[in-house]
């Protein structure tokens, strides 16, 4: 089993829906959790990156972490065509971008 | 500012060679990360170099090798190429341990 899983979609929506892309884990040694959004021929690009348990709200963009469930969330208010990515989760023990262990990703289509 | 740069962007190779990636990171940046990106497995982190010292290492076996110049480029060796080796190889650096890290486009390596 691995430490990370998320679900590979795709997921598809039309514009202006909200999404939520959800990432579970099994080591409770994490601490810091992230989300990526990665396009093609891209590399990722950092979007939200929390601490412990709890919610981060920027723009349209909210992550939940729930720690003691071993589950985090990324919701997308008012979705758009531009928002079609792939959304990659990662989570590390150590503070710092260190040694992150990612999940597979999902691709999400928000469709016009 | 420049972002990360990585070279060559796209390397095809036989099963048994060698083949050497680079990094050079944005400029101020002295953390230099390597992650292996599958579909099926997914970003997996491969090590990672501050001011020329690896100082984190993943579970790749040892043909995967790195080194990092004084001027902060890194590089990354793969020896005996598997085409299981076959994915893109990202590179991410940071400016110190606290800051946030930045991915570079990616080498899309091909294993015949």
């Amino acid at each position: 089993q691995k430490e990370v899983e998320q679900d590979p979609g795709p997921l598809s929506v039309p514009e202006g829906a909200i999404v939520s892309l959800n990432c579970t884990y099994s080591n409770s040694a994490f601490q810091y959790f992230m989300w990526y959004r990665q396009y093609s021929r891209k590399g990722p690009e950092l979007l939200m990156y929390t601490y412990s348990s709890g919610n981060k709200e920027d723009g349209r963009f909210t992550a939940q972490v729930d720690k003691s469930s071993k589950y985090i969330s990324l919701f997308i208010r008012d979705s758009q065509p531009s928002d079609s990515a792939t959304y990659l989760c990662a989570m590390s023990a150590r503070t710092g971008f260190q040694k992150l262990v990612f999940g597979t990703g999902t691709r999400l289509l928000v469709s016009p | 500012k420049a972002g990360v740069t990585q070279t060559p962007r796209y390397l095809i190779k036989t099963r048994g060679q060698q083949v050497t990636l680079s990094c050079s990171p944005i400029s101020g940046h002295r953390s230099v990360s390597w992650y292996q990106q599958t579909p099926g497995q997914g970003l997996q982190f491969l090590f990672e170099y501050f001011s020329e010292t690896q100082r984190n290492k993943g579970n790749f076996p040892g043909r995967f090798s790195g080194r990092q110049f004084s001027n902060s480029r890194s590089e990354m060796n793969v020896s005996t190429l598997e085409l299981g080796d076959s994915a893109l190889y990202l590179c991410a650096t940071k400016a110190g341990v606290e800051d946030t890290q930045y991915f570079g486009p990616g080498t899309r390596l091909t294993v015949l």
